[in-house]
C-alpha cells in the first residue's frame, strides 16, 4: 500500500538552482494539492488540481509551477530557488466525493541556501 | 475572504482530561467540509474527523468529536481522556466544495499532555 509518495526525502538547493519535488499516488484519486509548512503559519496551499490536465493556484503560488499530465503523477516545480522557498513540502491526494478527507505523503524538507 | 483561524498556539492538559481546540472559520459558500488532522513531532499528517456543512449532527470518532456551530462558523475538536499520545500539533481544515474542493488549513495549535 504505496498511498501518495514523496521524493526526495530532503534536498538541499543552492540559490538560484532549480529542481522537481515528485509527488505519485496509487490511488486513482482524481484530486492532488500540494502545501508548505513553516513553523506558526500551518499548511499553506499551493497549487491544486482536481484532474489531469487541470490545475490551479492556491494561497501562496509565487515561485512555483505544477502540471498533471496523468492522474497519479503531479510534481512541483521550482525554477529558481530562494531562501525563502525553505520549508517542508507536502503532497496530498483524496477521492472525487465530497466528504472524503485528503491523503498525505510524508513530506520533503527542502533548504535553500 | 476565506480563512480558517486556530487562536490557540500552544494548550496544556492533564492526561485523562478533556480538552478543546477551537477553530472558526469563514466562508459564504453553503457546502464545504470540515477537517481535523494530528501531527505528531514525526511529522505525518494523521486524519481524525470530518464534518459536512449540511450534517445535522455533531461527527464523534473514538475519543474525538467535533463541536459544530455552523451559526457561529465554528467547528471546535474535543479530545476525551487524554492520553500522553495527543501530544501533537492539531490542525483545523476546510474544503471549499464549490471552489474546486481545495482544503486549507488553519495555522495549527501545539497540545502538550501532561502526565
Amino acid at each position: 500500500n504505496a498511498g501518495v509518495t514523496q521524493t526526495p526525502k530532503f534536498q538541499v538547493l543552492k540559490t538560484g538552482q532549480s529542481m522537481t519535488l515528485q509527488c505519485a499516488q496509487d490511488m486513482n484519486h482524481e484530486y492532488m494539492s500540494w502545501y508548505r509548512q513553516d513553523p506558526g503559519m500551518g499548511l499553506r496551499l499551493i497549487h491544486y488540481s482536481v484532474g489531469a490536465g487541470i490545475t490551479d493556484q492556491g494561497e501562496v503560488p509565487n515561485g512555483y509551477n505544477v502540471s498533471r499530465s496523468t492522474t497519479e503523477d503531479f510534481p512541483l516545480r521550482l525554477l529558481s530557488a530562494a531562501p525563502s522557498q525553505t520549508s517542508v513540502y507536502f503532497c496530498a491526494s483524496r477521492p472525487g466525493t465530497a466528504n472524503t478527507e485528503a491523503f498525505f505523503g510524508q513530506g520533503t524538507r527542502l533548504t535553500v541556501v | 475572504a476565506q480563512k480558517i483561524t486556530q487562536t490557540q498556539p500552544g494548550m496544556f492538559v492533564q492526561e485523562k482530561e478533556a480538552v478543546t481546540l477551537d477553530c472558526t472559520y469563514d466562508t459564504s459558500d453553503p457546502s464545504y467540509g470540515l477537517f481535523w488532522y494530528k501531527q505528531p513531532s514525526s511529522g505525518e499528517m494523521i486524519f481524525l474527523i470530518y464534518q459536512g456543512s449540511y450534517d445535522q449532527q455533531n461527527a464523534t470518532e473514538g475519543r474525538y468529536s467535533l463541536n459544530f456551530q455552523k451559526a457561529r462558523k465554528s467547528a471546535n475538536l474535543v479530545i476525551s481522556a487524554s492520553q500522553l499520545g495527543d501530544s501533537a500539533m492539531y490542525f483545523c481544515a476546510m474544503r471549499y466544495n464549490n471552489q474546486g474542493g481545495k482544503l486549507i488549513f488553519g495555522q495549527g495549535t501545539e497540545l502538550s499532555v501532561k502526565p
